[in-house]
């Protein structure tokens, strides 16, 4: 079955950085694009970013826009997310979803269980 | 960006009730909507995708209709584990964007 597995969440300062990891599992990972979608303190969910199967192609929302990078090593089964110059409005679960595909492409078909980023001094 | 507007925001029913939760979009996004279902301290769930189709595995209680700006999620009969916060969320451009959601709570 289909797991995906996120780390590297924890207690940052503002202007801070993290790396989150999400290991998948249970299916074929080069073949799939993969997003990460956050969800603040009680709030609603937020989508903010995307990487092609094979990397080639990247998109972000603009509130993370030049401060997050989205990366994947399909040789390792691990999609990543680089986080920089964070922010208090940063504070969030990260979850790691894997997109339906096709004409399907940006619907998220599986979620990870989340891991939490907090920015605070 | 494409904003989606839920109603209600909230909603009180009771187990075996028929309930509605619409979803408008700001402009066209033809079928390309989706409903997800998310429990505390859970992550979100895939119920329908294409605006009507049922994922695999969800009870053929929950359906979901409209294409355009118009949605809605219907659950035929509620049981005891519908009750949640929904989700509607647009794929037909970026950034994908969400419904603010709709807590569905006991009666």
């Amino acid at each position: 079955q289909v797991q995906l597995v996120e780390s590297g969440g924890g207690v940052v300062q503002p202007g801070g950085s993290l790396r989150l990891s999400c290991a998948a599992s249970g299916f074929t990972f080069s073949s799939y694009g993969m997003h990460w979608v956050r969800q603040a303190p009680g709030k609603g969910l937020e989508w903010v970013a995307f990487i092609r199967y094979d990397g080639s192609n990247k998109y972000y929302a603009d509130s993370v826009k030049g401060r997050f990078t989205i990366s994947r090593d399909n040789s390792k089964n691990t999609l990543y997310l680089q986080m920089n110059s964070l922010r208090a409005e940063d504070t969030a679960v990260y979850y790691c979803a894997k997109d339906l595909g096709g004409r399907l492409h940006g619907c998220f078909e599986y979620w990870g269980q989340g891991t939490l980023v907090t920015v605070s001094s | 960006a494409i904003q989606l507007t839920q109603s209600p925001s909230s909603l009180s029913a009771s187990v075996g009730d028929r309930v509605t939760i619409t979803c408008r979009a700001s402009q066209g996004i033809s079928s390309a909507l989706a409903w997800y279902q998310q429990k505390p301290g859970k992550a979100p769930k895939l119920l329908i995708y294409d605006a009507s189709s049922l994922e695999s595995g969800v009870p053929s209680r929950f359906s979901g209709s409209g294409s355009g700006t118009d949605f809605t999620l219907t659950i035929s009969s509620l049981q005891p584990e519908d009750f949640a916060t929904y989700y509607c969320q647009q794929f037909n451009s970026y950034p994908q964007t969400f419904g603010q959601g709709t807590r569905l709570e006991i009666k």
